[in-house]
């Protein structure tokens, strides 16, 4: 069983469209988390959402929001992509806890966005 | 901030040399420590983590011990082997980043690409 999946893995849209990458993880976990990886692949933070609160990056542009229907899914939604967007997008999740910090998360495979 | 500096690649090994990937931090309070590994084409998984100070993680023949004297996590193989070929990450999460909601975010340092040839 996968335990953090995404859809799509590649995506290829023209700039100004609007679209949404699905993430869905069947470990229970409280937390979860979207990163924007680079293509020197440094990987960056652009939020982390539980059922009480959405920490958002302030370097994200409003362009981005994600949508939680459930504890177990949070997607990406993207307006008006831009040609800066092509990167590639993980989801992950963590279990929540006093002592969450020590807990690891668990990334899905990763959505490639080009934008042409 | 929490901050993670870590040797800057690309890493070219022979199979069965030696590896260290250095990385430090800083960070507040008492982070937890964790090395994550890229294989081609996938996501990230975790490969050792240590949750305290002189905690030594291991897995797959990979450790690192977190020294909070010189603030570092660095990792080590004894021999490399090609299937070991992947890029490596080093990230901590501090209980300092606790806002409410759970949300520990690890930050991430740039990643070390190794390439291991026969």
């Amino acid at each position: 069983d996968t335990a953090v999946s995404q859809t799509p893995k590649y995506l290829v849209t023209q700039m100004g469209n609007d679209k949404s990458i699905k993430c869905e993880q069947n470990l229970g976990h409280d937390t979860m988390y979207w990163y924007k990886q680079d293509s020197k692949k440094f990987l960056k933070i652009m939020f982390s959402y539980n059922n009480k609160e959405l920490i958002i990056n302030e370097t994200v542009p409003n362009r981005f929001s994600p949508k939680s229907p459930d504890k177990a899914h949070l997607n990406l939604h993207i307006n008006s992509l831009e040609l800066g967007d092509s990167a590639v997008y993980f989801c992950a999740s963590s279990q929540d806890g006093l002592e969450g910090w020590n807990t690891e998360a668990f990334f899905g495979q990763g959505t490639r966005l080009t934008v042409v | 901030g929490n901050s993670v500096t870590q040797m800057e690649g690309p890493v070219t090994l022979s199979e069965e040399a030696f590896l260290t990937i250095n990385c430090t931090y800083t960070a507040t309070g008492y982070p937890s420590l964790f090395w994550y590994v890229q294989y081609p084409g996938e996501g990230l998984q975790l490969l050792l983590k240590a949750t305290k100070a002189d905690d030594k993680g291991s897995n797959k023949g990979f450790e690192a011990t977190y020294r909070k004297e010189t603030t570092s996590f660095h990792l080590e193989k004894g021999s490399v082997q090609v299937s070991d070929s992947a890029v490596y990450f080093c990230a901590l999460s501090s209980g300092q980043d606790y806002s409410g909601a759970g949300s520990y975010q690890l930050t991430f340092g740039k990643g070390t690409k190794l390439s291991v040839i026969p």
